[in-house]
């Protein structure tokens, strides 16, 4: 079965500095996707990033990157250069493309952008 | 503009009381979701359909149902057999079959207990 872990409840970063929110997974399926997801104190959930099983090379979009190690099962997100409305909670999850259109969710992780 | 409706904001149920929340989408996507969200737990799929008259229990199915006779349209009881049904509650939708994995989601209905 598939399975996200977040092992991080919340985290703290400097602005202008990086930061690496970690996301491990488990599944057996060889063809999967790996996503991330903000939700700030409004609630909405904005999609960040998405990266694939088989591409070769690691999601970019702007400041965020996806740090994609396939053999240790990981997809930790990098956010350069924080800036304070990154402040809120970020969600990784997973779908199992040969399998039906599930999508599960990790815990999260909240992020403070500090000032 | 094309999106996710959810309705109501909030809503308050009474002990032994079913409520019904509302989805509605005019994206013309093919699948449907409802997660539930509480604090610390992250979102936990509730049910989801992929076509018309079709939908999956997810994995936290107990206390709730839902129906898909339309499209557009995806909505969640949540039945009193739901004994701790206080959550945030999001709706999301996606088009499949495009290779385009992003999930758009509404913008959540809070269900707290009287």
């Amino acid at each position: 079965a598939q399975k996200i872990t977040q092992t991080q409840p919340g985290m703290f970063v400097q602005e202008k500095e990086a930061v690496t929110l970690d996301c491990t997974y488990d599944t057996s399926d060889p063809s999967y996707g790996l996503f991330w997801y903000k939700q700030p104190s409004s609630g909405e959930m904005i999609f960040l990033i998405y990266q694939g099983s088989y591409d070769q090379q690691n999601a970019t979009e702007g400041r965020y990157s996806l740090n994609f190690q396939k053999a240790r099962k990981s997809a930790n997100l990098v956010i350069s250069a924080s800036q304070l409305g990154d402040s809120a909670m970020y969600f990784c999850a997973m779908r199992e493309i040969s399998g039906t259109y599930k999508y599960i969710f990790g815990t999260g992780t909240r992020l403070k952008v500090l000032a | 503009d094309g999106g996710i409706t959810q309705s109501p904001k909030y809503l308050f149920r009474k002990e032994g009381q079913n409520v019904t929340l509302s989805c509605e989408q005019n994206l013309n996507h093919d699948a449907m979701y409802w997660y539930r969200q509480d604090p610390g737990q992250g979102l936990r799929l509730i049910y989801y359909s992929q076509i018309v008259n079709d939908f999956q229990k997810g994995d936290i199915a107990e206390g709730y149902s839902v129906s898909r006779e339309k499209k557009e349209s995806f909505p969640l009881t949540v039945t009193s057999a739901q004994k701790n049904p206080t959550a945030f509650y999001l709706c999301a939708s996606i088009q499949t079959g495009t290779g385009n994995e992003k999930l758009f989601f509404g913008s959540g209905t809070q269900l707290s207990v009287l």
